[in-house]
């Protein structure tokens, strides 16, 4: 199967400050990469869909100002966390779109904002 | 709204036995990808098997298939020779308004005994 690979795995910051998550996608091209947040012993909850050379689409009820996406190229996709908060402390996880329709997704990233 | 309904939050199974895990999805495409994905406790989500909508043959991935009833909208996992490599969260999901997007089910936690 396809990888993806996601960076940072843990995260802990300051309330105030802004955190990176970079998505990337190793042996395949992602036109489209999802970025998603997973509460504990919940399923996934989609946050935005990232298009390459476009501007991300987000879920209604995300706010796009905190949450920035970039899809710079068609193996990379990054998700930063402005000004955060602690209750923007989860699991996020990003999954890029490979042939029929197929998502692969990254390993995640633990924020913990302090 | 798509709606993907996984009616079993826990399941288990002994070592080596069969279980079946069920799922029924609700959409207005006629062609479509079904998938089911699991996620241990790294949380890492991995696919375990696909299923074209347009195929009528069930498909099949080593210990793992599916039953896939169209009219239906049933879409079940069975595992078969079931080993401790396989207890996680299990999520079924189902295309979200014909585009690359899915829809997650609320998962079932399957335990394996030894």
């Amino acid at each position: 199967g396809a990888v993806v690979s996601q960076h940072p795995s843990w995260v802990i910051c300051k309330s105030g400050t802004s955190v990176k998550i970079e998505c990337r996608s190793l042996d395949f091209q992602a036109t489209t990469m999802f970025w998603y947040r997973q509460f504990p012993k919940q399923s996934l909850m989609l946050m935005a869909t990232s298009n390459e050379g476009s501007k991300a689409t987000y879920e209604q009820g995300v706010e796009k100002d905190k949450f920035l996406i970039n899809h710079a190229s068609l193996t990379l996709s990054t998700l930063t966390v402005t000004s955060a908060h602690p209750e923007d402390s989860s699991f996020y996880i990003c999954s890029g779109v490979a042939g029929g329709n197929t998502q692969y997704f990254g390993p995640g990233t633990r924020l913990t904002v302090l | 709204a798509q709606t993907v309904t996984q009616s079993q939050p826990e399941m288990s199974v002994q070592e080596a036995e069969t279980v079946t895990l069920s799922c029924t999805y609700d959409t207005s495409e006629s062609d479509y990808y079904l998938f089911w994905y699991k996620q241990p406790p790294s949380r890492q989500m991995i696919l375990v098997i696909r299923q074209e909508a347009y195929k009528q043959q069930n498909a099949t991935e080593n210990r793992f298939s599916v039953n896939f009833q169209k009219a239906a909208k049933s879409f079940s996992l069975k595992i078969s020779d079931s080993q401790l490599g396989d207890a996680a969260m299990y999520f079924c999901a189902s295309p979200n308004f014909g585009n690359e997007k899915l829809t997650f089910g609320t998962g079932t936690r399957l335990t394996i005994i030894p």
